[in-house]
């Protein structure tokens, strides 16, 4: 079946240093969204991608999407405790129901002081 | 404020006994989908719903109903709990006629099935 994976799964740091997180899926999507959830929290929603190659920037963080529209990356310039949290990408894929989302395993950022 | 709401927010029960949980959301959004949350598993899509009465399956719908009778609400059905359905479930909501179509998630049902 259709999948959406996402490398790393956990990510230590220190305050500071830089941290990318890569998501690939197994078929082309038509767009892709980004989500932090802090720890005990909820899903927030960050961004959404959706033209081949597409680079949006939000203050540190730079978020990709892939030529071929199968992969996206989120990068976190001089990460800060407040990054913490487990970041998702999510997609919908081109081939299937409009409607259906398929979201990656998430990636977990620590960040130490 | 906008905002999606899921009652309840913690629930232990034990195998066999329906439950309910339910979800409404006041921004007027036509889409609303059902999560489940598991370790190392992300979010899986349960059941989606594209307007009143237009509802489909997920990736993980079985064991699992739903109903759009009006387009605020969007109640989660346990027929018969068992314990691999113990999870987090978020419930979300989204608009479909803006180019963006965030989805606002609702702070979550912790499920215990024993």
């Amino acid at each position: 079946g259709q999948q959406v994976m996402q490398i790393p799964q956990y990510q230590h740091v220190q305050e500071g240093e830089d941290f990318t997180t890569y998501c690939n899926s197994s078929t082309t999507l038509s767009n892709i969204q980004w989500y932090k959830q802090r720890p005990g929290g909820h899903p927030v929603f960050l961004i959404q991608l959706v033209k081949s190659g597409e680079v949006k920037k939000q203050k540190r963080l730079t978020f990709q999407f892939g030529e071929a529209k199968k992969n996206s990356s989120l990068h976190i310039t001089a990460t800060q405790t407040t990054d913490v949290g487990t970041y998702f990408c999510a997609g919908k894929p081109s081939k299937t129901s409009y409607d259906k989302v398929i979201f990656g395993p998430g990636t977990s950022l620590s960040v130490i002081p | 404020e906008a905002q999606v709401t899921q009652n309840p927010r913690y629930l232990i029960t034990v195998t066999g006994k329906k439950l309910t949980v339910t979800c409404s959301q006041n921004m007027n959004h036509e889409y609303m989908s059902w999560y489940r949350q598991d370790p190392g598993l992300g979010l899986r899509q349960i059941y989606y719903s594209m307007n009143v009465e237009v509802t489909d399956k997920g990736d993980v719908p079985e064991g699992y109903k739903v109903s759009r009778k009006e387009k605020r609400n969007f109640p989660l059905i346990l027929e018969s709990p068992s314990p691999n359905q113990t999870s987090l479930y978020f419930c979300a909501s989204s608009p479909t006629d803006r180019y963006i179509y965030e989805q606002y998630f609702g702070p979550g049902t912790r499920l215990t099935v024993t």
